[in-house]
């Protein structure tokens, strides 16, 4: 079956610690999207990609970093400097050109305790 | 993106038409009207889009009007797995970059 899988569902760290969330594709997608959800929030987007080796920030970067060194493969990780990391993590794919349709993983809920 | 209005909470019989509106007045003549749902805890889905026609497919109706200011996301028989928050988005065309900008959406709640 072709899709985005994130891993883990749940995911709870300590205050001050690293942490990264995987992401990976088999949808032969070139673009691919990191987005932030708060209780009772739309989605805003941390990172984007649209090949492998480059990457942009989106709306809300500050605190986070990625990598793209595979097409399939996008991390995140949620640094120490992020201030409120405690949120619902969702990662997408897309053709890239192809207009608007981005398919969603099933997302990570990362708790900071 | 161009900014969109939606209500905040809708409720829809089980079996009956569910019609979510989106205004979308600044809307400019080549930006599309895009539709997502999400499920409780889940990712994003998507639905539909559409430019000036309506469309249709196996998931819903898009019924946007003739000045394009507003549209309607239309699903014609809910059932209780429609229950999730509806976006209405209409992204703007920055190119190659296919950013998505989420408002709140309208969370529909289909009862028995």
């Amino acid at each position: 079956d072709g899709g985005i899988t994130q891993s883990p569902k749940y995911l709870f760290r300590k205050e001050g610690q690293n942490v990264t969330l995987s992401c990976e594709q088999n949808l032969n997608h070139d673009a691919m999207y990191w987005y932030r959800q708060d209780p009772g929030q739309g989605l805003r987007l941390i990172y984007y990609s649209q090949i492998v080796n480059d990457f942009q920030k989106g709306d809300i970067a500050e605190g986070y970093s990625v990598s793209r060194e595979k097409k399939e493969s996008f991390p995140l990780t949620v640094t120490s400097a992020q201030k409120n990391p405690t949120a619902f993590y969702l990662c997408a794919s897309s053709i890239v050109g192809g207009g608007w349709e981005q398919f969603f993983g099933p997302g990570t809920r990362l708790t900071v305790l | 993106d161009a900014k969109t209005t939606q209500p905040t909470s809708m409720d829809c019989a089980e079996g009956r038409a569910a019609n979510l509106p989106c205004n979308h007045s600044t809307i400019s003549g080549n930006e599309y009207v895009y539709w997502y749902r999400q499920i409780h805890s889940q990712g994003p889905q998507y639905i539909i889009h559409g430019l000036k026609n309506n469309e249709t497919n196996e998931m819903a109706s898009l019924i946007i009007t003739e000045d394009r200011k507003s549209s309607t996301l239309i699903l014609p028989h809910a059932t209780l797995r429609d229950t999730a928050v509806y976006y209405c988005i209409v992204p703007q065309d920055t190119g190659t970059a296919s950013k998505l900008t989420f408002g709140t959406g309208t969370r529909l709640q289909v009862t028995l």
